[in-house]
Formats: structure tokens, C-alpha cells, sequence
């Protein structure tokens, strides 16, 4: 079966320390997306690549970058931490449109 | 930007019971429509996708679409404990394998 894993699986971090999610997949996807899950929210998409080098916008990308060096691993970054971004974050890969999506077990982050 | 309505929030059905989910989205241009699940601790792993108007059924699951409205069920029948989990609805249209979740539903079966 397709494997995406993540790293870190736990952190805590402080308010404005940089914080980096780290991905990486072994299905050959071209696409790769960052969620985060939150009661009532459900799964929501902050940012997500087409490949090696590309990095786009999701629907909340605001105090998040994303970098993906190549096609096997794409990493979520927050530059200035701030509790509201205590969530918990889940990397997946995925073929193009009506392809299924690979979700890695998720990172717990808490920014106090 | 889509918006996807899913109820309810949560579920409790006894075992040997129905169970079913209801997603509706916003986005015309909608076109692959996927049920994922989720059990505690774990990532969401895909249950099924359903691509055209109709049911699709696979054993005790099946999913319903109709495109006109843009309405997705999911249905589960002789509900086993095992089905315990967060459910969620997801929609994507031509952008490269995006998918839209909704908020889930957390079903409860009772042995």
C-alpha cells in the first residue's frame, strides 16, 4: 500500500519559535497537500504542491510556507508560531483528479 | 471557494443498525466525490468514490450521488462496532486532485 509518513508525530513549540513538518512519500504522487483538522472543521487545505519545486496556495495558507526539494518529500513550514496554529496536521499524496488520496498518520502540534 | 454542508454531526446507532451520512457541496463544478474514514489516532484512509448519479454499493456501504443538487450519502447497513470512526465527505472538480472535506460525522455503533 502507498506510504506517506510524517515527522514530527508530536511537538510542542512556543509562541514564535519556527516550527517544520516534515513529509515524505514513497508512491511516486505527483501531488502532495498540507490539512489541518480541527473539531468542526474537518480537513482543511493550507497548501499543496504538483511536483518538485512547485508549491501552491490552499484555502488557508496564512502564516504557513510549504517547500517540496523533491518529488518524495514536501514540508510545511511556520515561521512564527502562534497557538492558533495548535492543530493537528496531515500530509497526503495523491495522482490527479479522481485519484485517491494517501493521508501519513498526522502531527500533533501545540504552540504555547 | 467550496463549501460543504455535512450532517449530522454525530451518529449512535446500534449494532445490526443503519447508518446514514449526508454531504451536500456548493461547487458546480464538482465532478469525483469520495467518503473517507478515520479511526482514533489514525490518518483518514479512503472508503469509497463515487463518480456518477446513482448508488454504488460495496458490501455493507453504500454511497448515493446526485449531481443535480450536488447531494453525496453514504449508507451502512447491519452497523458493526468496528464501524466506529469519523466519517468525512470530500468533492474535487479539474484542480489537479484537490479535494474539499467536509466538517465529518462521528458515528457510534452500540454492541
Amino acid at each position: 500500500e502507498a506510504a506517506v509518513t510524517q515527522s514530527p508525530r508530536n511537538k510542542v513549540a512556543v509562541t514564535g519559535g519556527k516550527v517544520t513538518l516534515s513529509c515524505n512519500q514513497t508512491n511516486n504522487h505527483n501531488n502532495m497537500y498540507w490539512y489541518r483538522q480541527d473539531t468542526g472543521h474537518g480537513l482543511r487545505l493550507i497548501h499543496y504542491s504538483y511536483g518538485a519545486g512547485s508549491t501552491e496556495k490552499g484555502d488557508i495558507p496564512d502564516g504557513y510556507k510549504a517547500s517540496r526539494p523533491s518529488q518524495e518529500n514536501f514540508s510545511l513550514i511556520l515561521e512564527l508560531a502562534t497557538p492558533s496554529q495548535t492543530s493537528v496536521y496531515f500530509c497526503a499524496s495523491g495522482g490527479n483528479s479522481g485519484n485517491t488520496l494517501y493521508f501519513g498518520e498526522g502531527s500533533r502540534l501545540i504552540v504555547v | 471557494q467550496q463549501k460543504v454542508q455535512q450532517s449530522p454531526e454525530s451518529l449512535i446507532v446500534p449494532e445490526g443498525g443503519m447508518a446514514s451520512l449526508n454531504c451536500t457541496f456548493s461547487d458546480r463544478n464538482s465532478q469525483y466525490f469520495w467518503w473517507y474514514r478515520q479511526h482514533s489516532g489514525e490518518g483518514p484512509k479512503a472508503l469509497m468514490s463515487i463518480f456518477s448519479n446513482g448508488d454504488k454499493k460495496e458490501g455493507r456501504f453504500t454511497a448515493h450521488l446526485n449531481k443535480a443538487s450536488l447531494h453525496v450519502s453514504l449508507h451502512i447497513k447491519d452497523s458493526q462496532p468496528s464501524d466506529s470512526a469519523l466519517y468525512f465527505c470530500a468533492g474535487g472538480g479539474s484542480a489537479l486532485g484537490r479535494l474539499h472535506f467536509g466538517a465529518g460525522t462521528q458515528l457510534i455503533v452500540i454492541p
